[in-house]
């Protein structure tokens, strides 16, 4: 079984330009997360997909990100214009269901370079 | 959300048990404890998790104090593969969301 999958790995772009991350969660897992981690701190949760709606997106930094899941299926960040700031490795996870017995999959990561 | 607290760096021998402690006083009745662990370069990785009493699984076993104030994974034969950065988080019982809380964990070194 293919887990969850992320494209690109690795992005290096300059500031100001706009990158887009993609997920693949595991085949029937309803809820998609993004999480990330910039230099030097704690993980951080960005916002939580249920099938194609957003069930929270407190942790979405500012309005140059936008995240998507059309479908349901794959999702995308976006971040448009990107700053330095906004440099670390992006995290998606997915699961089967939710509650405390929830266990998340999470992705290998995009690691992305602002310069 | 309660807050865990962890060493941050233990070493351990290889093929030897390793006891990843977590102090969570202030959690709540309602939390669950789990773990999870990152592995170089890779996303995090669940290994298990636990209410009140101790848990058993083909990764890890999970003690939990009898007050709930603490709990340890044991590792019960580390190999060089469990090299990686262990975190201890608390979901309350009656989260409907995978929102995790990730402090700064435990970095596990595993020697040959």
């Amino acid at each position: 079984e293919a887990g969850v999958t992320q494209f690109p790995s690795h992005s290096v772009i300059e500031k100001g330009q706009t990158v887009t991350l993609r997920c693949d969660p595991i085949s029937g897992h309803d809820n998609l997360y993004w999480y990330r981690r910039v230099m030097g701190k704690e993980i951080k949760f960005l916002l939580h997909f249920v099938k194609e709606s957003k069930q929270d997106e407190s942790g979405m930094p500012n309005n140059r990100f936008l995240a998507e899941r059309t479908g349901g299926t794959y999702s995308t960040l976006k971040v448009q214009p990107a700053e330095l700031e906004d440099s670390g490795v992006y995290f998606c996870a997915s699961s089967l269901k939710q509650g405390t017995n929830e266990k998340l999959f999470f992705g290998s990561g995009t690691q992305l370079s602002v310069l | 959300d309660a807050k865990t607290t962890q060493p941050n760096s233990m070493e351990s021998n290889e093929e030897e048990p390793v006891h990843l402690p977590c102090n969570h006083s202030t959690i709540s009745g309602t939390d669950y404890i789990h773990w999870y662990r990152q592995l170089p370069s890779q996303g995090p990785e669940y290994v298990i998790h636990g209410l009140t009493s101790n848990v058993n699984n083909r990764m890890a076993s999970l003690a939990i104090a009898e007050d709930r104030k603490s709990s340890t994974l044991i590792l019960h034969r580390a190999t060089l593969r469990d090299a990686a950065v262990y975190y201890c988080i608390l979901r309350d019982r009656g989260s409907n969301t995978g929102k995790l809380i990730f402090g700064q964990g435990t970095t596990l070194q595993v020697k040959p």
